[in-house]
């Protein structure tokens, strides 16, 4: 099985950098997604990362340790619009599923 | 359409009813998926279809649960004799092919039900 865990709440201001952190414990997967929940909408997609390193798109990165088991997402120049909840999946081993985390709910405030 | 659609966006039931959700995926995804959140929860696997095939149904939590797929594209989640658990919200997401090859998975706005 899988076990994944993030923070449950962080919060911080405007144009700050904040980072989300992820750890799993998995017999094995098929790469890492981030993606961004605002109440009551659908989640979208923000990263995937596959191979070990660095993932940048904008304002927000994302990396993935598999010798660790841990992953972050960064968010840099924070904005109220920020404020969300963000979900860490893994791709189960038979590259079908996500295995969700439960979330970690970012606030953002000025 | 443009993105994922549900329907219906809430539904209430009495417990014992059936209910039936639906889902329009992105045109020409062949992937499928059905999650459900519950509150504090996270987003829980339910049903995996490739085209109109379920070969991943290893989420559905009983036998009261199924679903279906037809001509590529609508999906019906169909809940027998809900219970009071099975209040949740039930998402629906679609892929151009399976996202084990990195290809993100779209989600629907989804369909909130409440079992009284």
């Amino acid at each position: 099985g899988q076990n994944i865990d993030q923070p449950t709440e962080m919060t911080a201001t405007e144009g700050a950098i904040v980072q989300i952190n992820c750890t799993y414990q998995t017999s094995g997967f098929n790469g890492l997604f981030w993606y961004q929940q605002h109440a009551g909408e659908a989640p979208t997609f923000l990263s995937y990362n596959v191979l070990d390193g660095l993932e940048e798109k904008g304002r927000f990165s994302s990396f993935l340790s598999r010798s660790k088991g841990y992953s972050y997402l960064l968010l840099k120049e924070l904005q109220m619009k920020d404020s969300a909840s963000y979900l860490c999946a893994l791709v189960d081993q038979a590259g079908t599923a996500l295995i969700f985390g439960k979330g970690t709910t970012l606030s953002v405030s000025s | 359409g443009a993105g994922v659609s549900q329907s219906p966006s809430n539904k209430v039931t009495e417990k014992g009813k059936d209910v039936e959700l639906r889902c329009d995926p992105i045109s020409g995804h062949t992937a499928l998926y059905w999650y459900r959140q519950s509150l504090g929860q996270g987003l829980e696997f339910l049903i995996y279809f490739q085209g109109n095939s379920a070969p991943d149904k290893s989420g559905l939590p009983s036998d009261r649960f199924s679903a279906e797929r037809t001509g590529g594209s609508v999906s019906t989640l169909t809940i027998q004799r809900t219970q009071q658990e099975d209040s949740a919200v039930y998402l629906c997401a679609s892929s151009s092919h399976r996202t084990g090859a990195g290809n993100e998975q779209f989600f629907g706005p989804g369909t909130r039900l409440t079992v009284l």
